[in-house]
């Protein structure tokens, strides 16, 4: 199957700093990929779309200023989590879908666990 | 707007007995249904979806649009089973991919 793969899978941050996260599609083209955010315990919830050309799609609640994704090229979508503070540490995951095609599915990455400390 | 609700936190079966899982949804149009699986250390994979009708390491699951429901059955566990799942819905078409989970179910299968 299809591979997509997050990096980092962890990371650790100072208050008020920013972290970037990386998803890539390893050997298909994603046209749109997808950001959960888990908590602790609880579901995923979807927090944007993104497009590649185009800027992404947020989910109601979700701050545009504060998590900013770009997908600049048909493998590669990253979310930036700007001045990060304690509450936004969580599980962050995404998923990319290949466009149109007989079986379309979508691919999760393996999640990258954010600590703000 | 969509919902998807799995009762079940925790299920504990032993091995060889039938397990169901249940999940239903809400929403007003056409859904797409799908069961994903998290094994142990391990990413999110689609175990089956319902515009399939297959079959997948012997679970079922069948779309039930009276009953607003798409429970996941199998007649007989494995240890190997144990798992985290979740039910989620699409709303397809240019929103395909884009999914609402269930809380999610903790599958034990004891020997």
């Amino acid at each position: 199957g299809a591979v997509v793969s997050q990096h980092p899978s962890w990371v650790i941050c100072k208050s008020g700093t920013s972290v970037k996260i990386e998803c890539r599609s390893l050997d298909f083209q994603a046209t749109t990929m997808f950001w959960y955010r888990q908590f602790p315990k609880q579901s995923l919830m979807l927090m944007a779309t993104s497009n590649e050309g185009s800027k992404a799609t947020y989910e109601q609640g979700v701050e545009k200023d504060k998590f900013l994704i770009n997908h600049a090229s048909l493998t590669l979508s990253t979310l930036t989590v700007t001045s990060a503070h304690p509450e936004d540490s969580s599980f962050y995951i995404c998923s990319a879908i290949r466009p149109i095609a007989a079986n379309t599915e979508a691919f999760f990455g393996q999640g990258t666990r954010l600590t703000v400390v | 707007a969509q919902r998807v609700t799995q009762p079940e936190k925790l299920l504990s079966v032993f091995k060889g007995a039938p397990v169901e899982l249940k999940c239903n949804y809400s929403y007003s149009g056409s859904p797409e249904l799908f069961w994903y699986v998290q094994y142990s250390r391990q990413r999110l994979q689609l175990l089956l979806r319902h515009i399939s009708r297959e079959s997948i390491k012997g679970f079922t699951a069948d779309l039930n649009k009276g009953e607003t429901s798409f429970h996941l059955k199998k007649p007989f566990a494995q240890e190997e089973d144990s798992a985290m799942y979740y039910c989620a819905l699409s709303e397809g078409g240019t929103s395909y991919g884009k999914l609402t989970f269930g809380q999610g179910t903790i599958l034990t299968v004891h020997p």
